[in-house]
């Protein structure tokens, strides 16, 4: 089973509540990314687990925080969610990292702030 | 800097011809170059890589090229089919050699007109 599963597909917020999106991946990766994906726009790296490692993008440091409580499972934090976080928020794992590891993603979960 | 350029944004070809898709990237040390396909409602799914020992790989209908000199990569889609009708994505992996931390261009919407 290659495939990595997000949970919510669709989540609608307020602004300033909290915001929780769940990934999960049975391959036994040991790496998993999260991206932000707007409109008209690249998929954006936030951060990635390698193993329990957790490395987040400078410009990113403050606003999305994870957790991954094990190997399968990931998550993606917003404390207070503002218009700017409406997007689609793509997860994905590697098996590795260096120059080895295809990037296997999710089908995405689409955040819409009101 | 680790922006990648990739167009056309749009692109309509007819059935059976050919359609290509080029990328630029800024940064000389990026190693690894994917290509991502998304169709509409679907993660995006690897369809070719190519990394930075080779300047050609074909499979399957697909081929890319990488120029390390001009920092330039593309791939190219023979005999095109209305199952080829998608979004694409390049993407560039810059210098920590982690192919997860992908620079990704903003996507090509290739329409296979019958």
């Amino acid at each position: 089973d290659t495939t990595v599963k997000q949970n919510p597909r669709y989540k609608l917020a307020r602004v300033g509540k909290p915001v929780n999106l769940i990934c999960s991946q049975t391959m036994n990766h040991d790496t998993m990314y999260w991206y932000q994906k707007k409109p008209n726009q690249a998929p954006k790296l936030l951060l990635f687990y390698y193993d329990k490692i957790l490395n987040r993008e400078a410009d990113t440091f403050e606003k999305f925080q994870s957790s991954r409580p094990n190997n399968s499972f990931c998550s993606l934090y917003i404390g207070s969610a503002g218009l700017e976080y409406s997007a689609m928020y793509l997860c994905a794992s590697s098996r590795g990292t260096g120059t080895t590891g295809q990037l296997y993603f999710g089908e995405g979960s689409k955040l819409t702030v009101l | 800097g680790e922006q990648v350029e990739q167009l056309p944004s749009i692109l309509r070809v007819q059935e059976g011809s050919s359609a290509s898709i080029n990328c630029t990237y800024e940064n000389s040390a990026s190693n690894y170059f994917p290509w991502y396909k998304q169709e509409p409602g679907e993660n995006p799914k690897l369809i070719i890589d190519i990394r930075s020992n080779m300047e050609r790989k074909q499979t399957q209908g697909l081929i890319v090229l990488l120029d390390k000199k001009a920092k330039r990569f593309s791939l190219h889609i023979t005999d095109t089919q209305p199952g080829d009708s998608a979004m694409y994505f390049c993407a560039a992996s810059p210098i920590t050699g982690n192919t997860g931390k992908l620079i990704f261009g903003l996507g090509t919407t290739l329409q296979v007109q019958p």
